[in-house]
């Protein structure tokens, strides 16, 4: 089985602009949970979606969402970007009522 | 207090030796816990999850819980050079939330 796969890897932005990040899930999971990683705060969960709803959400300003498509699929968006998003963000996917998470392999933002 | 506290390390192991690595949380109606692994500029990989009391073991490692003192370890036996990494804790809490640890860097030396 393929394992969960993140696109871009790599971006580069300016502060004000926006981006959106995908995330492709194992096949067959249908929770889907974002996390931002930095040397300051560590892993930090942001939200997780199930069936393209959001159960549960993160501590994290309204600049930060995300949707998830009936296929699984899911993306993240941050808005107005500030020099403090620039972190290693992180899919994770899971199995229906299975806890265990498997992670991709990060989008890393640079916020110039 | 933090929910998940780990010792950031660096934790120095010679080759062959027995690593343990430790983490306390503080919500005790938590089931759940995971130790991931993540190398550097890598993304996390699980390593073990556990949810009773005791001691879960897995080849090398052994994960060990005991929730009424609200600990969870880890335990590397015959230590690689190849599991330096930095070794991330993480408690379950609410819908496929995980919250984590800021992680013990572990450094085996041969």
């Amino acid at each position: 089985k393929a394992g969960v796969t993140q696109t871009p890897r790599y971006l580069i932005k300016t502060r004000g602009q926006q981006v959106t990040l995908s995330c492709s899930p194992i096949s067959g999971h249908r929770s889907v949970s974002w996390y931002q990683q930095t040397p300051g705060q560590g892993l930090q969960f942001l939200f997780e979606y199930f069936s393209e709803t959001q159960r549960n959400k993160g501590n994290f300003p309204g600049r930060f969402s995300g949707r998830q498509f009936s296929n699984s699929r899911s993306e993240m968006n941050v808005s107005t970007l500030e020099l403090g998003d620039s972190a290693l963000y992180l899919c994770a996917s899971s199995f229906y009522e299975q806890e265990t998470q498997y992670f991709g392999p990060g989008t890393r933002l640079l916020v110039l | 207090q933090k929910e998940v506290e780990q010792n950031s390390g660096p934790l120095s192991v010679p080759e062959g030796a027995i690593a343990s690595l430790n983490c306390t949380y503080s919500d005790r109606g938590s089931q759940s816990f995971f130790w991931y692994r993540q190398y550097s500029g890598k993304s996390p990989e699980l390593i073990m999850s556990i949810y009773s009391n005791g001691d879960k073991e897995d080849g090398r490692f052994t994960a060990q819980l005991n929730k009424a003192s609200q600990y969870v370890s880890l335990l590397i036996r015959d230590s690689q050079p190849s599991d330096s990494a930095t070794y991330l804790c993480a408690v379950k809490g609410g819908y496929n939330k995980l919250i984590f640890g800021a992680g013990t860097r572990l450094a085996v030396h041969p």
